[in-house]
């Protein structure tokens, strides 16, 4: 199975700063690669798909990037409602994965 | 608007069984690829089972197959997952989730998700 390692497991950070969280793939998946936003007792929620495209809806301070083994969410300035744990998965091959997780809290 | 609500989750003996189900309204159910994904507390998501928009070629994750079974029924929008023999690990919030793509018989993203219904094995 293809593992993804997320980097870093928590962040502290504040309102308006900008954050880069990345995801490592085990072996090249191209740009097979979905970000999402989970907060405590809520459904995950997809931010990226194909590593770099916004889903609809998404506020346009998230941003995706990379390809083959190396990737990247970024939060241009976040906002108080951003602070949640973010997970990146990859849907190359079966079976699906995710990262481990990457918990971001208010500094 | 797409939504996705699950049911069926409850307190079960280890080596018991149960079924959800996840009921779809809002998009066209039989189009599309269903999944069942789990959240154990204090741990991260975990792919369980996909199925594609006609019920065939299921997959699962290693940690589940053999023992849980994903089907569904587009007659009545409903996605199911079987789980049998289960053990204290298989305790989590199942979540199901719609793949973006209709008609796809790959893997997916997953971009609408349903609230989840909590198995506890105790």
């Amino acid at each position: 199975a293809i593992q993804l390692t997320q980097s870093p497991s928590s962040l502290s950070a504040s309102v308006g700063d900008r954050v880069t969280i990345a995801c490592r793939a085990s072996q090249g998946i191209s740009v097979s690669l979905a970000w999402y936003q989970q907060n405590p007792g809520r459904a995950p929620k997809l931010l990226i798909y194909s590593a770099s495209r916004l889903q609809t809806g998404v506020p346009s301070r998230f941003s995706g990037g990379g390809s083959g083994t190396e990737f990247t969410l970024t939060i241009s300035s976040l906002q108080p409602e951003d602070f949640a744990t973010y997970y990146c998965q990859q849907v190359h091959v079966y079976p699906l994965t995710f990262g481990q997780g990457t918990r971001l809290e208010i500094k | 608007e797409v939504q996705l609500l699950e049911s069926g989750g409850k307190v079960v003996q280890p080596g018991g069984s149960l079924t959800l189900s996840c009921v779809g309204s809002g998009f066209t159910f039989s189009s599309y690829a269903m999944n069942w994904v789990r959240l154990a507390p204090g741990k991260g998501l975990e792919w369980v089972s996909s199925v594609n928009n006609a019920g065939d070629g299921p997959q699962y994750a290693p940690s589940v197959r053999g023992r849980f079974t994903i089907s569904r029924d587009n007659s009545r929008d409903t996605l199911y997952l079987h789980l049998t023999s289960l053990k204290f690990e298989d305790s989590a919030t199942y979540h199901c989730a719609k793949t973006f793509q209709p008609y796809s018989s790959g893997p997916g993203t997953l971009d609408f998700w349903g609230p989840g219904s909590l198995v506890t094995v105790s």
